[in-house]
């Protein structure tokens, strides 16, 4: 799978959206483009995939660049439960297809 | 939605011992699960593939004789951290899908934090 690179960290206003880039620019065709999120001493939770259309659902959004080198996860209204550290990952979606986690992003909302 | 229940959340063992952690899903039946370990401050790191049936596959640098995985069936998985020491202290993650290769993100666990003393 090919690799990601995120900030190490980040801080945003609650309420206000927050904007969490990740780069991948070795991305294979066939690879999607997942965020999952862990908050502190829980399991990562998903947030939400893509391959190459902007993606939305009731937690965020997915912007995709055209050449799918890089994405933006982005939470509409950040709350201080959106507090958490943030993963993308890349992955090619076949049977049995493990999850590789990075570094991923330390995201403080802070009121 | 799918659901994978982890148990114990928590433990704390004594040196030498053993210690059973166990992966459940519970309204969905998984092939595969998957084993993680996360130090603090650290990402999760992928431990072992459990395969229903079958052997597990594990990451290179893991001692598969230390970290026993056993999937029995369709639902449940174990791993049983033998001898433990110390250092095998951690927080333990299990992940399943509930279709294999399916578009939908892995499910987790809530994860066991294991302390050994």
């Amino acid at each position: 799978d090919a690799k990601t690179t995120q900030p190490p960290s980040m801080d945003c206003a609650e309420g206000r959206a927050a904007n969490l880039p990740c780069n991948h620019s070795t991305i294979s065709g066939n690879e999607y483009v997942y965020w999952y999120r862990q908050i502190h001493s829980q399991g990562p939770q998903y947030i939400i995939h893509g391959l190459k259309n902007n993606e939305t659902n009731e937690m965020a959004s997915l912007i995709i660049t055209e050449d799918r080198k890089s994405s933006t996860l982005i939470l509409p209204h950040a709350t201080l439960r959106d507090t958490a550290v943030y993963y993308c990952i890349v992955r090619v979606v076949a049977a049995g297809n493990k999850l590789t986690f990075g570094g991923g992003t330390r995201v403080l909302v802070k009121p | 939605g799918a659901v994978v229940s982890q148990h114990p959340s928590r433990v704390i063992c004594k040196s030498g011992t053993s210690v059973k952690i166990e992966c459940r899903s519970l309204d969905f039946q998984a092939t595969t699960m998957f084993w993680y370990r996360q130090f603090p401050k650290q990402s999760l790191m992928l431990m072992a593939t459990s395969n229903e049936g079958s052997k597990a596959t594990y990451e290179q640098g893991v001692e598969k004789d230390k970290f026993l995985i056993n999937h029995a069936s369709l639902t449940l998985s174990t791993l049983t951290v033998t001898s433990a020491h110390p250092e095998d202290s951690s927080f333990y993650i299990c992940s399943a899908s509930p279709r294999i290769g399916s578009y939908l993100g892995y499910t987790f666990g809530s994860g066991t934090r294991l302390t050994v003393v």
